[in-house]
């Protein structure tokens, strides 16, 4: 019962460094979506997807990239990494549109530090 | 645009005190409210839900009722324990909509209950 799996669970970049994030869920949700979260903050959403191919910008997507070819993963790419992308990221599935449950499945989060 | 206010933290209490921890939203639309609890290094766990007006959700000790007339989502537990030492996060998403997977959290609130 694996639910939604992010790798990996620390990683410390330089300045100008990229990297993928990976997030894969198991339990077919078609709805996936990635969030930052920073101290008084809350959890900010960057990319989303509604199923395999399909993806949108969130309310802060620069500097990110997304992609989503299968149903299970939805990786995330920091192009260029900046200390201003220090921050912990959570990657959540959701089952599927009302009146199915909506509520998000999140995985154990990634904390980014960049230097 | 939809909006999630909780109450600051840290909020620190003794074991068998009673909790409230208070949240407002502005939607445009007809949300479903969320509380979700994290845990130290875990990610977000869904704790209760209302999806409609004067709906209670309930689980664990924990109950909030979905408030139209005020706006709010109050969270509320009678006799709080060590365990319940967490940060909680309130959450709306607008099923109404084709955004019904996009959430809007508020900024958190840390609990600290002391034996």
């Amino acid at each position: 019962n694996a639910g939604v799996t992010q790798t990996p669970k620390f990683q410390v970049l330089k300045t100008g460094q990229s990297m993928t994030l990976q997030c894969a869920q198991d339990m077919n949700h078609e709805y996936m979506s990635w969030y930052r979260q920073d101290p008084g903050m809350g959890l900010r959403l960057i990319h989303y997807s509604v199923g395999a191919g399909i993806t949108d910008q969130g309310e802060v997507p620069n500097g990110y990239n997304v992609s989503r070819s299968t149903t299970e993963d939805f990786p995330l790419r920091l192009l260029s990494a900046a200390p201003s992308q220090t921050s912990v990221y959570f990657c959540a599935s959701s089952y599927g549109r009302p009146p199915k449950n909506t509520e998000a499945f999140f995985g154990q989060g990634t904390r980014l530090t960049v230097v | 645009g939809n909006s999630v206010t909780q109450m600051e933290g840290p909020v620190t209490l003794s074991e068998e005190a009673f909790l409230t921890i208070n949240c407002t939203y502005t939607a445009t639309g007809y949300p479903s409210l969320f509380w979700y609890v994290q845990y130290p290094g875990e990610g977000l766990q869904l704790l209760l839900k209302a999806t409609k007006a004067d709906d209670k959700g309930s689980n664990k000790g924990f109950e909030a009722t979905y408030r139209k007339e005020t706006t709010s989502f109050h969270l509320e537990k009678g006799s709080v324990q060590v365990s319940d030492s967490a940060v909680y996060f309130c959450a709306l998403s607008d099923p109404t909509t084709d955004s019904w997977g996009k959430f809007q959290f508020g900024a958190g609130t840390q609990v600290v209950v002391t034996p």
